[in-house]
C-alpha cells in the first residue's frame, strides 16, 4: 500500500498571502495524484488532477506541480473562502487508492 | 447538472447489516467507475470500494473486504453498498464519489454524506 504524508499537519496564513501544502509518496505514483479541499460540514472537492491539471471552475490561484514521490499545491493568493483542510490522493497503484492524512489550513 | 443524492444511513448494533444508497442524476451511472469512501468522526478520507463501468470489475479496501459488497442499478441509475458484519470501526461518514472515467481516477463529483454509527 502507497502512504502518503502530508506536511505540515496545519499551516496558518493571513489572506492575501501565498500557501504551500506538500506531500510525499512512499513510492512513485509518477503524476498520478489528485488534491482535494474540503470545508467543515461538506463534501470533498476535486482540485487538481495529473499532479498539475486544474479541475473545472477551480481558480488559477491553486496550482500543483511534482512527479514521483514529491508533490506540492501553492495557494498563490488566500482568500477566505480557501481556508479548511486539503488531501491528497495517490490512484497509481492500487487498490487501495490511498489519501493522505490531510493539512488543515487556518487562517492566521 | 450532476448530482449524487444519498441515503441509508442510521445507528445499528454491532454485527447488524446496512444498505447504503447514491442516486446519480445528471450522468449514466454505467458510463462511469463509482466509488464509497468514508470518513470516521474528526478523521481523514479512506477509500472504501470501487466499481468500474463495466460493472464486473470490483475492488475492495482490507478493511471491508468480505463483508461490504458496492453494486449498481443501472434501471434506476443506483449506486448501492451492502453493508454487513457491521463493527464499531466501520463509524463514519459514507460518501460516494464518481470516478471521472471508467474507474481507477480521481473523483470529480461527490454526494452529500450518510452517517453511519455502530453502537450497541
Amino acid at each position: 500500500e502507497i502512504v502518503l504524508t502530508q506536511s505540515p499537519a496545519t499551516l496558518s496564513v493571513s489572506p492575501g498571502e501565498r500557501a504551500t501544502l506538500s506531500c510525499r509518496a512512499s513510492q512513485s505514483v509518477r503524476s498520478n495524484v489528485a488534491w482535494y479541499q474540503q470545508k467543515p460540514g461538506q463534501a470533498p472537492r476535486l482540485l487538481i488532477y495529473a499532479a498539475s491539471t486544474r479541475a473545472t471552475g477551480i481558480p488559477v490561484r491553486f496550482s500543483g506541480s511534482g512527479s514521483g514521490t514529491e508533490f506540492t499545491l501553492t495557494i498563490s493568493s488566500l482568500q477566505s473562502e480557501d481556508f479548511g483542510v486539503y488531501y491528497c490522493q495517490q490512484y497509481n497503484s492500487w487498490p487501495p487508492i490511498t489519501f493522505g492524512q490531510g493539512t488543515r489550513l487556518e487562517m492566521k | 447538472q450532476v448530482q449524487l443524492v444519498q441515503s441509508g444511513g442510521a445507528v445499528v448494533q454491532p454485527g447488524w447489516s446496512l444498505r447504503l444508497s447514491c442516486a446519480a442524476s445528471g450522468f449514466t451511472l454505467s458510463n462511469y467507475g463509482m466509488h464509497w469512501v468514508r470518513q470516521a468522526p474528526g478523521k481523514g478520507l479512506e477509500w472504501v470500494a470501487v466499481i468500474y463501468s463495466d460493472g464486473k470489475r470490483k475492488y475492495y479496501a482490507d478493511s471491508v473486504k468480505g463483508r461490504f459488497t458496492i453494486s449498481r442499478d443501472n434501471s434506476d441509475n443506483t449506486l448501492y453498498l451492502q453493508m454487513n458484519s457491521l463493527r464499531a470501526e466501520d463509524s463514519a461518514l459514507y460518501y460516494c464519489a464518481r470516478d471521472d472515467d471508467t474507474g481507477g481516477n480521481p473523483f470529480d463529483y461527490w454526494g452529500q454524506g450518510t452517517l453511519v454509527t455502530i453502537s450497541s
